[in-house]
């Protein structure tokens, strides 16, 4: 089976702190994503990326940055955290060998739930 | 722009009955259609996923969803729901030719004995 690990689940920060949320995949996939995910507005494309040392901002990478130095590792970085970024964050990944990322099952982890106060 | 919607935010159904969560996107080309599922304090999975083909896809845990194009919906279906079936789902799009999903807002079915 497909596991993807995010390195905590639950998260409370402080404003102007720096955080740093880690996504790990154990298939040797290609393409790794983040989201968020907030009431009434479903889950929303923060940065994604297609291979190692990649990456592609999605519809809202604002307050953000990412990392993949790693193959398996996608690390989500805010680099001074603010209480708008409070929410829940889905780091996912796919094959990258369908022919393109659409066509592709994304394999999902068990979210990371963060709270700036 | 294309869009999902998700018209539905909840659906309170009686176990082993009939469910339908309704689906509508806005697209002028050719898209991928999904829907997934998420459990209680848990990721995403796949339910079923439409590339092309057959209209009538069949998922796992008993759900099928039907590609209407001149409908532009691709609604989520279950003949007799049961109470594990609870959850919020999800639909999304994916354009030919980009790079990103969009996902709609969710709808929570929540089954009761």
């Amino acid at each position: 089976d497909v596991k993807v690990t995010q390195s905590s689940r639950y998260l409370v920060k402080r404003t102007g702190e720096k955080v740093f949320l880690e996504c790990v995949q154990d298939m040797d996939h290609e393409n790794m994503f983040w989201y968020r995910q907030d009431p009434g507005l479903g889950l929303r494309l923060i940065y994604f990326s297609y291979d190692v040392k990649m990456k592609e901002k999605g519809d809202i990478p604002e307050g953000y940055s990412v990392s993949r130095e790693k193959k398996e590792r996608f690390s989500l970085i805010l680099e001074s955290a603010s209480t708008n970024q409070t929410s829940m964050y889905l780091c996912a990944s796919s094959t990258g060998l369908a022919g393109g990322p659409l066509q592709e099952t994304q394999y999902f982890g068990p979210g990371t739930r963060l709270l700036v106060l | 722009a294309q869009s999902v919607t998700q018209l539905d935010s909840q659906v309170p159904v009686f176990e082993e009955a009939p469910v339908e969560l309704r689906c509508n996107y806005s697209s002028s080309v050719s898209v991928y259609l999904f829907w997934y599922v998420q459990y209680p304090n848990q990721g995403l999975q796949l339910l079923l996923k439409y590339l092309s083909g057959s209209t009538l896809v069949k998922g796992i845990n008993g759900f099928e969803a039907e590609f209407n194009k001149s409908q532009t919906s691709f609604h989520l279906r279950k003949p007799s729901v049961h109470i594990s079936d609870t959850a919020e789902y999800f639909c999304a799009v994916g354009k030919y030719n980009t790079d990103k999903l969009i996902f709609g807002t969710g709808t929570r079915l929540q089954v009761f004995p």
